[in-house]
Parts: C-alpha cells; sequence; structure tokens
C-alpha cells in the first residue's frame, strides 16, 4: 500500500540549530517526493522536489531508496523557517499526491 | 509557476445546504486537483478533473456529494452537497506546472453549523 509518514508531529529547535524532519514512504514503483511547506496563514507551497535535486531555503532532501526515506534537513534553522511542513507522494502519472500527516516547526531565539 | 485563484475563501453554512467552490488558472492544465483538509489532519485528495471527461473520485468520495465540473482547460468547481458539520473542512484545488510541481490555491475554509 503507498503510504507517507512523517513520525513527528511538532518538532521544536533553537535558531541556529540543526533541523531533520523525518518523512518515510512505502511505494512500488519509482517514487517521486515532494516537500511541502505552509507558513502561518498562507497558501501551501512546493519547498522541494527529490528530481530537481535543489537547495531552497537552506534546506535539502535526499531520496534514500534503501532505507525509504526522504528526510528534510535543514543545518542551521531560522525563525522564518516556522510553519508546518509536508512530505507527499506522487502515486501515479495523473498527479495524484498522497500526503504525510505533516510536523509543526517551531524555531525558538 | 501558475497562478490558483480560489474563491471563497471562507463562509460559514447552515447543515443541509450546498456550496459551490470555484478554482481559477491563469494558464491552460490538463488536471485539476480537490482536496480536503479537515481540522489538525493533512491534505486528502478529493478527485481528480480533467476537462471534457467525468471527475475520478477517491475512496470514499461520492459524485453526489461532491459533484465537479470542469467547463474548460482553466476552471473547475467543486460543490458540497447537503452539507453537515462534518463537512467543515479546508478545500484546495491543486495544479500540475512543468517544473514546479503542484501548485495550490490558498483554499477555501468552510464551516457547517
Amino acid at each position: 500500500a503507498q503510504r507517507v509518514t512523517q513520525p513527528e508531529k511538532l518538532l521544536s529547535v533553537f535558531k541556529g540549530a540543526p533541523v531533520e524532519l523525518k518523512c518515510n514512504y512505502s511505494y512500488s514503483g519509482s517514487p517521486e517526493l515532494f516537500w511541502y511547506v505552509q507558513y502561518s496563514r498562507q497558501r501551501l507551497q512546493l519547498l522541494l522536489r527529490h528530481i530537481s535535486r535543489e537547495s531552497i531555503k537552506g534546506f535539502t532532501a535526499d531520496l534514500n531508496k534503501g532505507e525509504t526515506s526522504f528526510h528534510l534537513k535543514k543545518p542551521f534553522a531560522q525563525e522564518e523557517d516556522s510553519a508546518m511542513y509536508y512530505c507527499a507522494l506522487l502515486t501515479d502519472s495523473w498527479g495524484k499526491l498522497q500526503f504525510g500527516a505533516g510536523t509543526q516547526v517551531v524555531v525558538t531565539p | 509557476s501558475a497562478v490558483i485563484s480560489q474563491k471563497p475563501s471562507r463562509d460559514i453554512c447552515q447543515r443541509g445546504t450546498s456550496l459551490t467552490i470555484q478554482c481559477q488558472v491563469d494558464s491552460q492544465v490538463t488536471m485539476m486537483f480537490w482536496y480536503r483538509q479537515q481540522p489538525g489532519q493533512s491534505l486528502t485528495l478529493i478527485a481528480t478533473a480533467n476537462q471534457g471527461s467525468e471527475a475520478t473520485y477517491e475512496s470514499g468520495f461520492v459524485i453526489d456529494k461532491f459533484p465537479i465540473s470542469r467547463p474548460n482547460l482553466t476552471f473547475s468547481t467543486l460543490t458540497v452537497s447537503n452539507m453537515s458539520p462534518e463537512d467543515s473542512s479546508i478545500y484546495l484545488c491543486s495544479v500540475e506546472t512543468a517544473n514546479y510541481g503542484y501548485t495550490f490555491g490558498s483554499g477555501t475554509r468552510l464551516t457547517v453549523v
């Protein structure tokens, strides 16, 4: 069965500390994964996708097929990183996304 | 990336009534997607709308409850019919944009009283 698991509902970190948001997936095919972010009172927006291998706002995520993971990392958290983060898996060629439960990140000064 | 205008942004409705949510995209897109985000929950796909054909609904969602229209390549509507308090959610539309993944509207926050 297709599944996206984000085990942490809430992640509280200090400014300047590293942050890692976990995402594990279950998918029989070749996965395409995304991280979306939702800042307070803003719409959901794409943070990064694994096929582009970009670093956005200092965040990176590497697809590890052996561990079926796509963890999101940032070496030095900033207060503006406080937001809700969703990991998502593309489940078919028509564009259906399956979302994880989300992780709320709170960065305190 | 595509710009999506979704309206209304919020509404408070009486149970038993229906609400139609509109989604307008500034470019032509093949597929449009409708999601629901219940309070404190993640996003769940309701249906996929392809222009010129009936929408494809996910398990747990039916056309009688969530009829969808897709009259052209830039517009779609989702109706939430015969509403009950359990339908109180945020409803979002989404489209795929080349090189940008999937773009989402700002959502419609529905409260049913």
